[in-house]
């Protein structure tokens, strides 16, 4: 059963527009929700996170919405750039272990 | 600078060999991972360890062992190999909960 559910699997937007990238989670004792992108042949890397104390995490233009009741949380890339093409991962934790649970990722293609 | 390095990068091992994957972490931190990413799935986590000399299973640990024996090092153990492992192995490494993950670049194993 999966933990942490992304959607869509893949979105293609361009330069300019706003994507919207989706996640919800089951558990509800996670308390840390980071996104992670990846470039290609490279390793994932922390892009923003947020935990349930606020419902909203601003960072440039990239934005986390998180809603705790529905257990869902979404990543807005406003503006978007080619250099945004990447898979985001959304990812669920808890502040008092380390390991973090993955999402199976949303390919993001900005096109010029 | 967050420093999390990964040998061999990349191995051809043949079915029911032995391969074993190292990880040196200059970052200090408690928590080291091991995740394994195939397409459409996603990072899953094989197994981490908190402390040294102590590794816990993580989400998909069969098949997989893992030794710590110090701060610095992490290893995965693959003792016979098979095709479906054939996958991309990253290294990670974190403080205490609820921070950020630093990942090495990535070992490339292919199972032949």
């Amino acid at each position: 059963q999966q933990q942490v559910r992304q959607s869509p699997q893949s979105l293609t937007v361009w330069e300019g527009e706003t994507a919207i990238l989706n996640c919800s989670y089951e558990d509800s004792t996670f308390d840390y929700f980071p996104w992670y992108w990846q470039f290609p042949r490279e390793s994932p890397a922390l892009l923003i996170a947020i935990r349930p104390v606020s419902n909203k995490k601003e960072d440039g233009r990239f934005t986390i919405f998180f809603n705790k009741r529905e257990k869902k949380l979404s990543l807005h890339i406003t503006d978007s750039q080619p250099g945004d093409s990447a898979t985001y991962f959304c990812a669920a934790g808890t502040q008092v272990v380390g390991q973090l649970t993955f999402g199976r990722g949303t390919r993001l293609q900005v096109y010029a | 600078e967050a420093a999390v390095t990964q040998s061999p990068r990349s191995k051809v091992a043949v079915t029911g060999g032995k391969v074993t994957l190292s990880c040196h972490q200059t970052n200090n931190h408690d928590y080291m991972y091991w995740y394994r990413q195939d397409t459409g799935h996603g990072l899953r986590l094989i197994h981490y360890s908190y402390v040294a000399d102590s590794t816990e299973k993580g989400d998909i640990p069969d098949g997989y062992k893992a030794s710590r024996p110090s701060q610095e090092n992490f290893s995965l153990i693959l003792e016979l190999a098979s095709l479906s492992q054939t996958a991309v192995y990253f290294c990670a490494s974190s403080g205490t909960g609820g921070t950020e993950v630093f990942f090495g670049k990535g070992t490339r194993l292919t199972v032949v």
